[in-house]
């Protein structure tokens, strides 16, 4: 079965501290992953996807396949980095935009 | 370039009714994908048009279905809405050429079934 699980449902920082939302899949093909951002009162907007290996924001994000996860990191929390992260997957190659998304973690950063 | 354009964004609704919400997407993008939110499920994919076709469909009764015009603008329909339905339906465009293209947002159509 295609899934995409986010355990944490929030997650509570302070500024300046390191962050990682966890994201872990299952696919049984070869997967394209991504992480989308919504912060208040805004559009849900791609972040960035394994497939570029690029930093946004000061955030990154390295597939493994071994353990099949994606997590999302950044050294140093920002407050204006408070948002709602979704993980998604969609398939490699495939002639589909579909994505199948994880449940979301909305990251607090604490002054 | 506009953003990708949903109608309306609010919409209340009784039960056994239907409902057509319209997405017109960014300029020059042929693909449209539907997606339905709701705090329990989730976001959850609908089906996706390209060309005025579908090309994938997700997990949800014939009761919903959806379509594509030639200028790529695509409505969803819904009948015989159940309480179930509330949620907020959210519209992807694309480029939808080769493989995955960065799909971008609107800001929704948010259902409500009395």
């Amino acid at each position: 079965a295609q899934r995409v699980t986010q355990p944490e449902k929030l997650l509570s920082v302070f500024k300046g501290a390191p962050v990682e939302l966890k994201c872990n899949y299952s696919y049984s093909g070869s997967p394209e992953l991504f992480w989308y951002v919504q912060y208040s009162r805004q559009r849900l907007q791609l972040l960035l996807r394994h497939i570029s290996r690029e930093s946004i924001k000061g955030f990154t994000a390295d597939l493994n396949k071994g353990e099949t996860s994606f997590h999302l990191k950044k050294p140093f929390a920002q407050e204006e980095d408070s948002a709602m992260y979704y993980c998604a997957l969609s398939s490699y190659g495939g002639a589909t935009n579909k994505l199948i998304f994880g449940t979301g973690t909305l990251l607090a950063v604490q002054p | 370039k506009a953003g990708v354009t949903q109608t309306p964004r609010y919409l209340i609704k009784t039960r056994g009714q239907q409902v057509t919400l319209s997405c017109s997407p960014i300029s020059g993008h042929r693909s449209v994908s539907w997606y339905q939110q709701t705090p329990g499920q989730g976001l959850q994919f609908l089906f996706e048009y390209f060309s005025e076709t579908q090309r994938n469909k997700g997990n949800f009764p014939g009761r919903f279905s959806g379509r594509q015009f030639s200028n790529s603008r695509s409505e969803m329909n819904v009948s015989t809405l159940e309480l179930g339905d509330s949620a907020l339906y959210l519209c992807a465009s694309s480029l939808g050429e080769g493989s995955y293209q960065p799909q971008h947002f609107g800001d929704g159509t948010r259902l409500s079934i009395l």
